[in-house]
């Protein structure tokens, strides 16, 4: 069965500065999809960010990139220019390419970031 | 706006007592889940459906039933077997089944049970 472990319960970065949120996750299969979903106070869950395991470049939107190490299983998140609205809990997820059933979630890391 | 609704927002249930959480989309999506949160957890997988009149079991199906006879609804009642009920539910739609499909959310129901 696969399985996703986020480590960092908490993390705290200053304004303006660079955070990066681990994921790690086990899996035997060679294709799936990862991705991050950001849960502010407002508990709406917002996808953040995706990652096909098929491509070896790592995704980027605006802010917010990956660290995808397809052989170490690992599937981090870079924020850079962190923002006051950055604030929030950060759940990484995995997805099977081929069964559509569920997400499978981490624990979650909340994010404080201090002005 | 096209999007998720969830209602209530906040729910209260006495022991014993089943309730039923609305979760209603105008996505056009085919697929549907509800998952439930709880603290220092991910979200838990209850049910899903990908198609109308279609549905599955998640991880934790024990205790909750569904319906899934219009496309944009797919509610979920908590029966009183159940044995922990209170969490955070929310609803999920995509639009189809294809893995790498996002899924969209709403903005979640507090149940309590009193």
């Amino acid at each position: 069965a696969q399985t996703v472990t986020q480590s960092q319960p908490e993390m705290s970065v200053q304004e303006a500065e660079t955070v990066t949120l681990s994921c790690t996750y086990d899996t035997s299969e060679s294709d799936y999809y990862l991705f991050w979903y950001k849960q502010p106070p407002s508990r709406q869950m917002i996808l953040v960010i995706r990652q096909e395991a098929y491509k070896q470049q790592n995704a980027t939107e605006n802010r917010f990139s990956v660290n995808f190490q397809k052989a170490a299983k690992s599937f981090s998140l870079k924020i850079s220019d962190s923002q006051l609205g950055d604030a929030a809990m950060y759940f990484c997820a995995y997805r099977t390419f081929y069964n559509t059933d569920k997400l499978i979630f981490g624990t979650g890391t909340r994010l404080q970031v201090f002005p | 706006d096209g999007g998720i609704t969830q209602s209530p927002k906040y729910l209260f249930r006495k022991e014993g007592q089943n309730v039923t959480l609305s979760c209603e989309q105008n996505l056009n999506h085919d697929a549907m889940y509800w998952y439930r949160q709880d603290p220092g957890q991910g979200l838990r997988l209850i049910y899903y459906s990908q198609i109308v009149n279609d549905f599955q079991k998640g991880d934790i199906a024990e205790g909750y039933s569904v319906s899934r006879e219009k496309k944009e609804s797919f509610p979920l009642t908590v029966t009183s077997a159940q044995k922990n009920p209170t969490a955070f539910y929310l609803c999920a739609s995509s639009i189809g089944d294809r893995g790498g499909n996002e899924q969209f959310f709403g903005p979640g129901t507090r149940l309590t049970v009193l």
